[in-house]
């Protein structure tokens, strides 16, 4: 499979604990995107990166969430100190450039207990 | 103002029905625009790519104006298999922004 892909689908996490979700996407695809979706809205920015380089962050990234790309191949997501309201669909994406279509992954979704 | 505005809907339409809708965006330097589909708790999935002398794909026509800053789809001949959501999805300052979708069921 040479789409986008996610690790983990599904994760439950206690308030307060660190969570990593990990994007690997297709593999010439050299811009990566994050997203949260909540059920009933659009999929919200969060960042995106161009090869190993994040170009923007979303003021609704807090400094408990951080993300990386090292090598400019798989990404990663962190959020620490997880809070309720974190309860989400993550979603990653990738394209080939800024100006086409964005492809992505199955998400994971994140529940905060 | 949000970037990217749509009718959320319902469209409640029978099979064989032709249903559009509409999106509207804010910034006027926008460079490209896309429809996805989302199926309930699954990913979006590209419908086709807007451009801006319109095109076609099979049932679903796109439109974009530019001058009014919308964009609309038109879906043809619905199937139950159209039921899903829609987004409309702007490209601007080199990143995808989306609206938060027009729900369409198709009933037998």
């Amino acid at each position: 499979d040479t789409g986008v892909s996610q690790d983990p689908r599904h994760k439950i996490t206690k308030r307060g604990q660190n969570v990593t979700f990990r994007c690997d996407p297709i593999s010439e695809h050299n811009r990566l995107y994050w997203y949260r979706q909540t059920l009933g809205q659009g999929p919200e920015f969060l960042t995106y990166f161009q090869n190993e380089a994040q170009l923007e962050k979303s003021r609704l990234l807090s400094d408990r969430f951080s993300a990386e790309r090292p090598k400019g191949s798989f990404s990663t997501l962190e959020i620490q100190r997880t809070e309720q309201g974190d309860s989400a669909m993550y979603l990653c994406a990738s394209s080939l450039t800024e100006y086409t279509e964005a492809f992505f992954g199955q998400g994971t979704r994140l529940t905060v207990v | 103002r949000k970037e990217v505005e749509q009718d959320p809907g319902p469209f409640n339409v029978p099979e064989g029905a032709t249903v559009a809708f509409n999106c509207t965006y804010s910034n006027s330097a926008s460079q490209s625009f896309f429809w996805y589909r989302q199926d309930c708790r699954k990913e979006p999935k590209l419908l086709m790519s807007v451009y801006s002398s319109g095109n076609e794909d099979g049932r679903f026509t796109a439109q974009l104006n530019r001058a009014s800053q919308y964009i609309s789809l038109l879906i043809r001949d619905s199937k139950l298999s159209d039921s899903a959501t829609y987004l409309c999805v702007v490209n601007h300052d080199y990143k995808l922004s989306f609206g938060a979708g027009t729900t369409v069921t198709v009933r037998a």
